[in-house]
Parts: structure tokens; sequence; C-alpha cells
């Protein structure tokens, strides 16, 4: 089965660093994603981690252990634009096989 | 512009009327999407299709209905709408190799009176 854990929500102030945690348990894993959505408007896509380790992508950078089942998503200076939900998702097998994870809300405060 | 559109925006439905959702994409890719997003529930796939002429049933099907007769369009059919199918609803594609991240389009807001 798929299952997918995020935090709910989270405060962080502009300027800081964030990082977003998730736990994946999924059968056939093939990489995970992060995409952000902003309140009102579509997912876009962020990151994609297939192997071990770090990816860096300016100010974003996602983090992914297979071993363990987890992953992260590292915001850095942070900006007040930086405020929305960041979705989670696990992919296995065929292109149907994107699990999403219900999302963090991340809050930028001054 | 390339990317994925939907129609309608958003629409008022009442219970037991017949509703189609369009999507259409420019970006020749294979594969595309239908998602519902819910409060609480993230985004969950509906039904799905691998390439022109092929569809598949995802998580959620029940009470829908798609149909792909070309590689752009990817219509979602609400054949006799009830209240628990107000929803915000995505269609996404993507090229259709694995881990190809997918494109979203903007949502269509669909309430069930």
């Amino acid at each position: 089965g798929q299952n997918i854990d995020q935090p709910t929500e989270m405060t962080a102030t502009e300027g800081a660093i964030v990082q977003i945690n998730c736990t994946y348990q999924t059968s056939g894993f093939n990489g995970l994603f992060w995409y952000q959505q902003h309140a009102g408007e579509a997912p876009t896509f962020l990151s994609y981690n297939v192997l071990d380790g770090l990816e860096e992508k300016g100010r974003f950078s996602s983090f992914l252990s297979r071993s363990k089942g987890y992953s992260y998503l590292l915001l850095k200076e942070l900006q007040m634009k930086d405020s929305a939900s960041y979705l989670c998702a696990s992919f296995s097998g065929g292109y149907q096989k994107v699990t999403f994870g219900t999302g963090t809300t991340l809050h930028v405060i001054p | 512009i390339a990317g994925i559109t939907q129609a309608p925006t958003s629409q008022i439905l009442a219970a037991g009327r017949r509703m189609t959702l369009r999507c259409t994409q420019d970006m020749r890719h294979n594969a595309m999407y239908w998602y519902r997003q819910d409060l609480g529930l993230g985004l969950r796939l509906i039904h799905y299709s691998n390439t022109a002429g092929t569809t598949g049933k995802g998580e959620v099907p029940d009470g829908y209905s798609v149909s792909r007769a070309n590689t752009d369009d990817f219509p979602l059919t609400l054949a006799s709408a009830v209240p628990s199918q107000t929803s915000v609803y995505f269609c996404a594609s993507s090229e259709g190799t694995s881990g190809n991240f997918q494109f979203f389009g903007p949502g269509t807001r669909l309430t069930v009176l």
C-alpha cells in the first residue's frame, strides 16, 4: 500500500531556513516529488529525488533516504511568497502510481 | 501559451445533473490524469490515461468516467452528480516516461447542491 505523512502546518520567519519532513511507506518505490501549491492555485513541481542524497535547486533543496523512507524539503532565505502548501508525493511503477500527501501549510511571518 | 487549460473555472450544479469538465493540453504529453482535492484528504487520483485511446481507474473512480479520443483532450464526466462530488478538480499531464513529473491545470471548483 501507499502511505505518506507530513506535518499539517508550520510557521517560520522571513529570512530563516525551514525543513519540511515527509515519511512514506510505498511498495515498489521509485522516487519522490515535492510540489508547491499556493492557495486557490494548481500545484507546481519543485523537485524529484530518485537516489539517496540532497538535490539543490536555488533556495530549495530536497533530500531522500530510501532506506529510512524519509524525505525533506529545505527552504532557505524564506520570503513571504513562500507561504504555501508543500505536497510530498511518492512515485512507484507506472504513470498512475503517484500518491500525494495531504500537504504542509507553511506560514512565513515577518 | 503551452500548458493545460480546464473549463469551466467553477460551476454550481444541481444534484442529479450531468456535467463534463474539460481538459486540454498542448504539450503533446502522452499521459493525462484527473484528481480531486478535498480539505484534509489531499490529491486523489480519479482516472488516468497513459496514451490516447486508453484509460484506467485511479483511487476514487466511482461516479466518474473519462475518454481519451486524442492526445490533447481528456474530459471528465459526472453522469449524475451528488453532493459528495463537491471538490476542486485538477487535470494533469506528464510526458509519460517513468518519473516525469506532472503539470497541473488551474483547476475547476465544482459545487453540487
